[in-house]
């Protein structure tokens, strides 16, 4: 099945420890997005990549971490330096139809800190 | 940066009711979304709108691009129990460096009484 794959589902951090969150798109698509969502909030963009080896920060990169070394993936490291880490977090992935760039997004992980 | 206002913030409906929800914004997009999110996972795309003015339906669903490309809403008919979550606009702008900046309302969390 074509899809946004986002692993684990579920994800236990301890304090001062760093956690990275998965993300595989076998969509071919170039474009790979990471979200924040937190209750009662819409969703806020922490890091995008356009291309392999190349990512940009969104409004809320502090204390968050990724690379893109492959088409296909987008892994999240959220840092001791994030003091406030538990959200849900998504992933979304998009191609570039020239007029309109649609993104899709992952079953998300969600973050707790113990 | 960009804001979106959508309302209402929630929404207690019976079964069988229409439903209504919009979006404004101050600034204009190029692209309006649509998405539904059910608990627990990630949004699902339910309507993309293209153009100003453009009305879409995708069964129930019914969605339009207003005329001044600062707002939109999403009307569902004759609501049923599956229709509960949340309900997200998104209005999308490509910058000039090309990449497409996708902004999110806080959502519209719908419930529906049998």
């Amino acid at each position: 099945d074509g899809g946004i794959t986002q692993s684990p589902k579920y994800l236990f951090r301890k304090e001062g420890q760093n956690v990275t969150l998965s993300c595989e798109q076998n969509l071919n698509h170039d474009a790979m997005y990471w979200y924040r969502q937190d209750p009662g909030q819409g969703l806020r963009l922490i890091y995008y990549s356009q291309i392999v080896n190349d990512f940009q920060k969104g409004d809320i990169a502090e204390g968050y971490s990724v690379s893109r070394e492959k088409k296909e993936s987008f892994p999240l490291t959220v840092t001791s330096a994030q003091k406030n880490p538990t959200a849900f977090y998504l992933c979304a992935s998009s191609i570039d139809s020239g007029s309109s760039n649609i993104q899709y997004f992952g079953a998300g992980t969600r973050l707790s800190v113990l | 940066g960009q804001q979106l206002n959508q309302s209402p913030q929630s929404m207690f409906i019976q079964e069988g009711e229409d439903v209504s929800m919009n979006c404004t914004s101050s600034s204009i997009f190029n692209t309006w979304l649509w998405y539904k999110q059910d608990p627990g996972e990630g949004p699902v795309l339910l309507i993309a709108l293209y153009k100003a003015g453009e009305l879409t339906s995708n069964g129930r669903l019914t969605a339009q691009f207003g005329i001044t490309r600062k707002d939109s809403f999403l009307n569902i008919s004759a609501s049923i129990p599956s229709d509960v979550g949340i309900y997200f606009c998104a209005g999308q702008l490509r910058s000039g460096a090309g990449s497409y900046q996708l902004t999110f309302g806080k959502g519209t969390k719908l419930s529906v009484i049998p």
